[in-house]
């Protein structure tokens, strides 16, 4: 299996808390994907990386910022998380050629 | 505008009938790449095809099928012989280039009655 690890599994957190999610692949991809998974959405993109340093936005992006000092992290924070922002987050990565994601396990988070 | 539909919220099937998962998508390019993954109750996203826009040939894949179809915007998935471990919600996707996002339709949720 390609080598993408998100931490932490499963979160709790209050209402106005930051929080940050960390997605790490062993794989040396390019390209990485936060995504946001809520029944009746299906997966909503919410930034993504191009490379070191270089993030973009996607259609769900508001409240959230991403960071990637190196290939192999790309972090979400959520600022001050709101109860909107319960749901499942799934990291994704991928590599040259054809287009194709290999997902991490997702990070489950609650805010009460 | 990129946009994939897949009109069947939940289906439910008898094990070993047959059942056709659709899939239709929106896109103005001519190139793109077509996807379905499949999530199983433990959460996972697993990645079962990835189809480009030049091939429109059918996919077998055991008791997995792939119908792709330009003329209607469709890329429907079949399972023959449906078993209890095909339970899971599964998604179609969209992709018009390498590094591009995924544009992923709402997912059906299928469920294999014993």
């Amino acid at each position: 299996d390609a080598g993408i690890t998100q931490s932490p599994r499963h979160k709790v957190t209050e209402t106005g808390t930051p929080v940050t999610l960390r997605c790490h692949q062993t794989e040396n991809h390019r390209y990485m994907y936060w995504y946001r998974q809520d029944p009746g959405h299906g997966l909503r993109l919410i930034h993504y990386s191009y490379g070191v340093k270089d993030t973009d936005k996607g259609e769900v992006s508001d409240g959230y910022s991403v960071s990637r000092s190196k290939t192999e992290d790309f972090l979400l924070t959520l600022e001050s998380a709101t109860s909107s922002q319960t749901s499942v987050y799934f990291c994704a990565i991928s590599g040259p050629g054809p287009p194709g994601y290999t997902f991490g396990s997702g990070t489950r988070l609650t805010v009460v | 505008a990129q946009k994939v539909t897949q009109a069947q919220t939940e289906i439910s099937v008898v094990e070993k009938e047959d059942v056709t998962l659709d899939c239709v998508y929106e896109t103005r390019d001519t190139t793109y790449y077509l996807f379905w993954y499949k999530q199983p109750p433990s959460g996972e996203l697993v990645f079962l095809i990835r189809r480009n826009s030049f091939d429109e040939q059918n996919e077998i894949s055991g008791r997995y099928s792939w119908n792709f179809q330009k003329s209607t915007s469709s890329f429907n998935f079949t399972i023959t012989a449906s078993q209890v471990v095909d339970s899971a919600v599964y998604f179609c996707a969209l992709s018009e280039a390498p590094g591009n996002q995924f544009y992923f339709g709402t997912g059906t949720s299928l469920t294999v009655i014993p």
